[in-house]
C-alpha cells in the first residue's frame, strides 16, 4: 500500500519568499507523484507529475519538485512566491503496475503575505 | 480546454433519502473516478470505474454506494440511502489512459458539497 505525508497543514511565506511544501511518500513499488492544487471553490488542478523519467520535475505556475528516493520525498518549492499562489496543495501517489487510484496527503494550506 | 463537470454544485438532503450526484467526464476520456473529501480531512479515493464496470473500489464504497455511465456522456454516483455521515464534497476524476503507464493524470471537476441533515 502507498501513503503520503505532508508536514505542516498551514504555511505562510511572504511574497516574493521561498516557497517549499513538504511530501514525504510511502509505496512497495516505485511510484509515481503528483502535487494538485485547489483554489477556493474550484476542483483539483495538477501542478506536475513524476513518473520516473527525471527526478527534478518542472509544472505550471513556476513550481517543481525534486524526487529524492533515498530520502523517500516530493517536496514542492517556487523560488518567488505570489500572491495567486494561496490555495491548498496536495500530494498524491499512484504504485506504478498497479490500480490507478490516488492516494493524497492531508493537504498544505498556502498563504501569502503581501 | 475541455473540463470536467459536476452537477449540482451543492446538494442538501435528508437522511435516509437517495441522492444522484452527476459528472460529465471529458469527452474522449475512458477512466472514470469518484473521491471524496470530509470537511478538514483528506481527499479519499472511492471507485474507479472502466470498461462499464467497476476496477477498483474502496472499503469506503459499501452497499449504499453505485456508479453508472447510463448515456455514455455521464458518470453517476448514487447514495441509496443517505448518511449524516456521507456529508462531504465528492469529485469525479477522469482520465483518457491509466496514470501509471505515461504521462496521463486525472482530470477533477469542481465537486458537488453534499450536506445530510
Amino acid at each position: 500500500a502507498q501513503s503520503v505525508t505532508q508536514l505542516g497543514s498551514h504555511v505562510s511565506v511572504s511574497e516574493g519568499a521561498l516557497v517549499l511544501l513538504r511530501c514525504n511518500y510511502s509505496s512497495s513499488v516505485p511510484p509515481y507523484l503528483f502535487w494538485y492544487v485547489q483554489y477556493p471553490n474550484q476542483g483539483l488542478q495538477l501542478l506536475l507529475k513524476y513518473t520516473s523519467a527525471a527526478t527534478l520535475v518542472k509544472g505550471i505556475n513556476g513550481f517543481e519538485a525534486e524526487f529524492k528516493k533515498s530520502e523517500t520525498s516530493f517536496h514542492l518549492t517556487k523560488p518567488s512566491a505570489h500572491m495567486s499562489d494561496a490555495a491548498e496543495y496536495f500530494c498524491a501517489v499512484a504504485a506504478s503496475g498497479g490500480n490507478e487510484k490516488l492516494t493524497f496527503g492531508t493537504g498544505t494550506r498556502l498563504t501569502i503575505i503581501p | 480546454e475541455p473540463e470536467v463537470t459536476q452537477t449540482p454544485s451543492h446538494q442538501v438532503t435528508q437522511m435516509g433519502q437517495e441522492v444522484i450526484l452527476r459528472c460529465v467526464p471529458i469527452s474522449n476520456h475512458l477512466y472514470f473516478y469518484w473521491y471524496r473529501q470530509i470537511l478538514g480531512q483528506k481527499v479519499e479515493f472511492l471507485v474507479s470505474f472502466y470498461n462499464n464496470e467497476i476496477s477498483e473500489k474502496s472499503e469506503i464504497f459499501d452497499d449504499q454506494f453505485s456508479v453508472e455511465r447510463p448515456d455514455g456522456s455521464n458518470f453517476t454516483l448514487k447514495i441509496r440511502s443517505t448518511k449524516l455521515e456521507d456529508s462531504a464534497m465528492y469529485f469525479c476524476a477522469s482520465s483518457e489512459t491509466r496514470i501509471t503507464t505515461g504521462t496521463d493524470t486525472q482530470y477533477f471537476g469542481p465537486g458537488t458539497r453534499l450536506t445530510v441533515l
